[in-house]
């Protein structure tokens, strides 16, 4: 059973860069045909799709962020990361990391984390 | 704005039938037989409950089923109980460049 884990800070400055982990366990992150990805929620909303990182380090983004955040994935510790620069308010959601199948649809998702931007 | 029209809301009485309804366009739905919906209880991590517009995952009751016509899809579920209350979120596959697109989510009260 895959299991997914975010770690990071749960409060970001404006105009700071939000860094988020997730660990994966019970699975290999280099086990082909999965996208590793990132997914968030505004309180109350729906959810956005943020982009995925392949095991390559190939990568895929949101074009209404694509400006602003990378996706990279590091192999010796079966974990990927998020990186959204210059954030705002707007930013204010829970981020979701996720593993992704081709089609875009998700077999399995981390359990959260709240990430607040305030000063 | 979600990218997916789903209303806002859904109501039913226990034993009843639901269909939650997800409207897109000839880029996403319309175009690939990529839906899924999820269901996400307050607090909690979505759950895939179908995928490719009507597969059920394993340990998915087959009260749950989905359904797709033009650039709406929709899930029906059946013999609701009182644990199906939840949000349930629609999604699509959009191409290689949008790759993923969300509805807004429908609450659904039992």
């Amino acid at each position: 059973q895959v299991q997914l884990q975010e770690s990071g800070p749960g409060l970001v400055k404006p105009s700071q860069t939000l860094s988020l982990t997730c660990t994966v366990s019970g699975g290999s992150i280099i086990s082909g045909g999965y996208f590793w990805s990132w997914i968030r929620q505004e309180a109350g909303k729906g959810l956005e799709w943020i982009g995925y990182s392949y095991y390559s380090g190939s990568t895929n983004y949101n074009p209404s962020l694509k400006s602003r955040i990378s996706v990279s994935v590091d192999t010796s510790k079966n974990q990927f990361s998020l990186k959204l620069n210059s954030v705002t308010a707007a930013d204010t959601a829970v981020y979701y990391c996720a593993r992704e199948l081709s089609s875009g649809q998700i077999d399995y998702w981390g359990q959260g984390i709240l990430v607040t931007v305030s000063s | 704005q979600s990218a997916l029209t789903q209303p806002r809301s859904v109501s039913g009485s226990p034993g009843q039938s639901v269909t939650i309804s997800c409207t897109g366009s000839s880029s996403d739905v319309g175009s690939y037989d990529y839906v899924s919906w999820y269901q996400q209880r307050p607090g909690k991590a979505p759950k895939l409950m179908i995928y490719d517009v009507t597969k059920r995952p394993s340990g998915v009751p087959d009260r749950f089923s989905g359904s797709k016509s033009g650039n709406t899809a929709s899930l029906t579920i059946s013999g609701l109980q009182a644990e199906d209350e939840a949000d349930y979120h629609c999604s699509s596959y959009a191409g290689t460049y949008t790759f993923v697109v969300f509805g807004g989510g429908t609450k659904l009260t039992v």
